[in-house]
């Protein structure tokens, strides 16, 4: 069965502090990759994601991701975090064909420190 | 830009009473789903919707849940006699292709 794991529940970092959030999944294939971010109360918004082609992928607000296959994992980072990054963020994978679940792990919680 | 919207934003209801979740999904995708997520927890995925039938569901979508698309823009969920545990965040998305666009959510509190 498709997994995800985020090993860490909660990172604290400081502002302007480079930023890493890890991801590991277990699939059979090369599976669709993605990042969400949820704002507290709020639904969840694409940062960013990998379907095939260059392992480092770009997002939106100065994110990015590299996809490595023989680690089965899909970091995200960003070099310098500002307050209003804080969220939670949720990792996912999805089989590449149209129209499958995704599959989400636990989330990360940032707390961002001035 | 286009965009997932669902309605209500937050809905209040008592044990044992049918709710109906709504969401309009982008226009032109295919395809249609339904997560939730209890308070603290992960996302957990619902149901898929293509082609005007389910294409998979989980283990937690049992016989009180249904989804239908009743016109060319609704999506909905319904739970047919809510328990305590249905307590969550109900999230509709829609894809075209892999990327799935998420609603704001639904929250949903039984009493």
């Amino acid at each position: 069965a498709q997994s995800v794991t985020q090993p860490d529940i909660h990172i604290t970092v400081s502002e302007g502090a480079s930023l890493e959030l890890r991801c590991n999944y277990s699939y059979g294939a090369t599976p669709y990759l993605f990042w969400y971010v949820q704002s507290p109360g709020q639904g969840l918004q694409l940062l960013l994601k990998y379907f095939s082609g260059d392992t480092l992928v770009q997002g939106i607000k100065g994110f990015e991701a590299e996809f490595k296959r023989s680690q089965s994992s899909f970091n995200l980072r960003k070099p310098s975090v500002h307050w209003s990054d804080a969220a939670e963020y949720f990792c996912a994978v999805a089989p590449m064909e149209y129209g499958n679940k995704l599959v989400f792990g636990a989330g990360t919680i940032l707390r961002v420190k001035s | 830009e286009p965009e997932v919207t669902q309605t209500p934003s937050h809905q209040v209801t008592q044990m044992g009473q049918e709710v109906i979740l709504r969401c309009v999904p982008i226009s032109n995708h295919l395809y249609f789903y339904w997560y939730r997520q209890i308070l603290g927890q992960k996302v957990e995925f619902l149901v898929s919707f293509y082609n005007n039938e389910i294409s998979e569901k989980s283990e937690i979508f049992d016989d009180q849940f249904s989804v239908e698309r009743p016109d060319g823009s609704n999506f909905t969920l319904k739970i047919r006699s809510t328990k305590l545990e249905d307590s969550a965040m109900y999230f509709c998305a829609s894809s075209e292709f892999g990327e799935q666009f998420f609603g704001p959510g639904t929250r949903l509190t039984v009493l």
